[in-house]
């Protein structure tokens, strides 16, 4: 099976832009989560989708926002672009979201 | 919400040693335990999990051990080789995953 895979891999934007990244989970995964690393933070949860409907949300500013599509496939959000929102992005994709979670390569955001 | 503390934040072991790495949580609904490894620049990929109704599992040279009653889980890499060296994270689920601060383990040839 192909792995999960995240669009684009690089982004740079410039504070109060907004950004939109994609996540393929592995084919036959209805569960995807997304997750914040950062040097300080560590990795941090955001929220997960499960059949097209949020199940979980992470203590982010209503800035971060999320969507999944009936094909599992999922985007996240982020307005007004800050600083801090500097990080690489991390999804994850598991059968039913309460088992193993596999992890795409992320997609590095740099806000400036 | 849940809490996951680890330690060391960084170890440094010769090849061939033991390491250990330590986590404690919060929450003691959290029932699903996974570590992840993610070498610099790469995705975090699992390595171990343990669910709450089981003491220790292993695999090969790793193993996991969960205490519910004092609510922490440990990780225990036997004959360290080069390779293992890498940040390792424990995570706790309850409903979502928890990740622990890592441990950067540097194994020294």
């Amino acid at each position: 099976k192909a792995g999960v895979t995240q669009t684009p891999r690089y982004l740079i934007k410039t504070r109060g832009q907004q950004v939109t990244l994609s996540c393929s989970p592995i084919s036959g995964h209805r569960s995807v989560s997304w997750y914040q690393q950062t040097p300080g933070q560590g990795l941090q949860f955001l929220f997960e989708y499960f059949s097209e409907t949020q199940r979980n949300k992470g203590n982010f500013p209503g800035r971060f926002s999320g969507r999944q599509f009936s094909n599992s496939r999922s985007e996240m959000n982020v307005s007004t672009l800050e600083l801090g929102d500097s990080a690489l992005y991390l999804c994850a994709s598991s059968l039913t979201g309460y088992n193993e979670q596999f992890f795409g390569p992320g997609t590095r955001l740099t806000v400036l | 919400g849940e809490n996951v503390e680890q330690h060391p934040s960084t170890l440094s072991v010769q090849e061939g040693d033991s390491a250990v790495i330590k986590c404690t949580y919060s929450d003691s609904a959290s029932n699903y335990f996974p570590w992840y490894k993610q070498e610099l620049g790469k995705r975090p990929q699992l390595i171990i999990d343990i669910r709450s109704n089981v003491g220790e599992k292993k695999d090969q040279r790793i193993a996991v051990t969960l205490n519910k009653t004092a609510k922490h889980f440990s990780l225990h890499i036997t004959e360290t080789q080069p390779e293992d060296s890498a940040v390792y994270f424990c995570a706790a689920q309850r409903p979502m995953l928890t990740f622990g601060g890592g441990t950067r383990l540097m194994v020294k040839p």
